[in-house]
């Protein structure tokens, strides 16, 4: 099993600031995915990155993927209270592996 | 992005009763579907994997004979949840796979809430 490491597990900030959290594991990832769950529902994917060293924009956050395709880390830039909610991130080592989740990140943004 | 739909979404039973929760594909056909189970602040945790007109593949610690699956079609799994103790309380998800790197995004469906009384 490849696990995948997130941290942090909690983060709780101000509205405006910034904040990055990380993804990280020892194995490599054939890809990675972040998603966003809110309570009561289920994840909702917001990226996905398969190449070392990518970086990906969407809106405020940006994704980056690291150059050995063994971790990733998720920036948010002027955290807004629609940010609130669990990070996840997931990723399979080869395509036809099943795909391991991190613990996730919780993250809540104070207006 | 694929489009899962599961439902109910969200049940309330008794003690030894049997739930059944229904996974659709409503934009793809998925011959695979996955089940996962969540528990409250918790991270997902991959049940079974269903297979379309075969058995599933359940994960180590996960009792087949209680939760049963049921691919029978290209659109529709089925996850039931046999003689349902309060010990199964749990927020049960669905997804599949899909898109052009199928095998390596997963779309997930809205949850379906679990109380077991």
């Amino acid at each position: 099993t490849q696990l995948l490491e997130q941290s942090p597990q909690f983060l709780s900030i101000q509205e405006g600031e910034n904040l990055t959290v990380y993804c990280n594991s020892s194995s490599v990832f054939s890809s990675l995915q972040w998603y966003r769950q809110e309570p009561g529902e289920g994840p909702v994917l917001l990226v996905t990155v398969v190449t070392g060293g990518e970086v990906k924009k969407l809106k405020r956050l940006t994704f980056q993927f690291g150059d050995a395709r063994k971790d990733s880390s998720l920036h948010i830039t002027a955290a807004q209270p629609g940010d609130t909610g669990l990070y996840l991130c997931a990723g399979a080592g080869n395509r036809d592996d099943k795909i391991n989740f991190g613990k996730g990140t919780r993250l809540h943004i104070l207006p | 992005g694929a489009v899962v739909s599961q439902h109910p979404s969200w049940v309330i039973c008794k003690s030894g009763t049997s739930v059944k929760i229904e996974c659709r594909s409503l934009d793809f056909q998925a011959t695979t579907m996955f089940w996962y189970r969540q528990f409250p602040k918790q991270s997902l945790m991959l049940m079974a994997t269903s297979n379309e007109g075969s058995k599933a593949t359940y994960e180590q610690g996960v009792e087949k004979d209680k939760f049963l699956i049921n691919h029978a079609s290209l659109t529709l799994s089925t996850l039931t949840v046999t003689s349902a103790h309060p010990e199964d309380s749990s927020f049960y998800i669905c997804s599949e796979r899909a898109g052009v790197m199928a095998q390596e995004t997963q779309y997930f469906g809205p949850g379906t809430r679990l109380l077991v009384l």
